[in-house]
C-alpha cells in the first residue's frame, strides 16, 4: 500500500520524557503537512514542508516541538518535555504539487501521563 | 486568513434517506479550493468531495454532492441515499496555494450518524 504511514500509533509517555514521531508520506508527494487533532475538535495546522524545507510554523508550535524532513522523504516531530497539554492525535498529511488536497495518515495518538 | 466554521455538532438520519451537512468559510484568497473529509472512528481522514472555488459546477461524487454558494460563502455536503458506513465526523476545510493559506483549515466537524 502506498498511503501515508505513521509510526508508532500510540504513544503513552510520562510528563517531561521526550517523543518522536515518524511519518512517511505517499511516495513521489513533495509535501508534507503536520497536524494536531484533540478530541471532538478539526485538525489543526503544526507545520509544513515542501521538500526537505520547512516553510511554515504555526504559532500551536512552541519551542519544545521540533520538525523535520531529511532528503525530503520521511519526517519527524519530536515533542521534547512533554506536557499533558499535549495529549492529543498528530496528523501528518502530504499532496503533491500542483494539487490542493492532502491525504492523511491514520495518526498517532498521543497520552502524557 | 481562512476560517471555516461547522455549526452542527452532530446530526442523524436514516438509512436511505437524503442529509445535508451545512459549512460557511471566509478567505481572502481569490483562488481557493473546499473540501468535505470523512473521519470515522478510530480510523483516518479520508477525502470526500472537492471544488475549485473558480468553478461554478458544483461537485458530485457518487451519493456525495456540495452546493457551493461562493457569494454566500457556504458550501454545503448532500449526501443522498444515506449508508450505515457513512456514519462518521465531517469535517469541511479550505485551502489556498498563496502565502499562509498553503495548509488546509479545518472546521470542528459534524458527527454524522445513519441509523438502520
Amino acid at each position: 500500500d502506498t498511503g501515508v504511514s505513521q509510526n508508532p500509533r500510540h504513544k503513552i509517555t510520562k510528563r517531561g520524557q521526550n517523543v518522536t514521531f515518524r511519518c512517511d508520506p505517499i511516495s513521489e508527494h513533495n509535501r508534507l503537512y503536520w497536524y494536531r487533532q484533540t478530541l471532538g475538535q478539526g485538525p489543526e495546522f503544526l507545520t509544513y514542508f515542501q521538500n526537505e524545507a520547512q516553510l511554515e510554523k504555526s504559532r500551536l508550535l512552541s519551542d519544545r516541538f521540533s520538525a523535520e524532513r531529511p532528503k525530503g522523504s520521511f519526517s519527524t516531530l519530536e515533542i521534547q518535555r512533554t506536557e499533558q497539554g499535549d495529549s492529543a492525535m498528530y496528523l501528518c498529511a502530504s499532496s503533491i504539487g500542483g494539487k490542493m488536497e492532502a491525504f492523511f495518515g491514520q495518526g498517532t495518538r498521543l497520552t502524557v501521563v | 486568513a481562512q476560517t471555516v466554521t461547522q455549526s452542527q455538532p452532530e446530526m442523524s438520519v436514516q438509512e436511505a434517506e437524503t442529509v445535508t451537512l451545512s459549512c460557511t468559510y471566509d478567505t481572502s484568497e481569490s483562488n481557493y479550493y473546499l473540501f468535505w473529509y470523512k473521519q470515522p472512528p478510530s480510523r483516518q481522514m479520508i477525502l470526500v468531495i472537492r471544488q475549485e472555488a473558480y468553478k461554478q459546477q458544483n461537485a458530485t461524487e457518487n451519493r456525495f454532492s456540495v452546493n457551493f454558494q461562493k457569494a454566500a460563502k457556504s458550501f454545503s455536503l448532500k449526501i443522498s441515499d444515506s449508508q450505515l458506513g457513512d456514519t462518521a465526523m465531517y469535517f469541511c476545510a479550505s485551502g489556498a496555494f498563496s502565502g499562509s493559506a498553503r495548509q488546509l483549515t479545518f472546521g470542528s466537524g459534524t458527527q454524522l450518524t445513519v441509523l438502520p
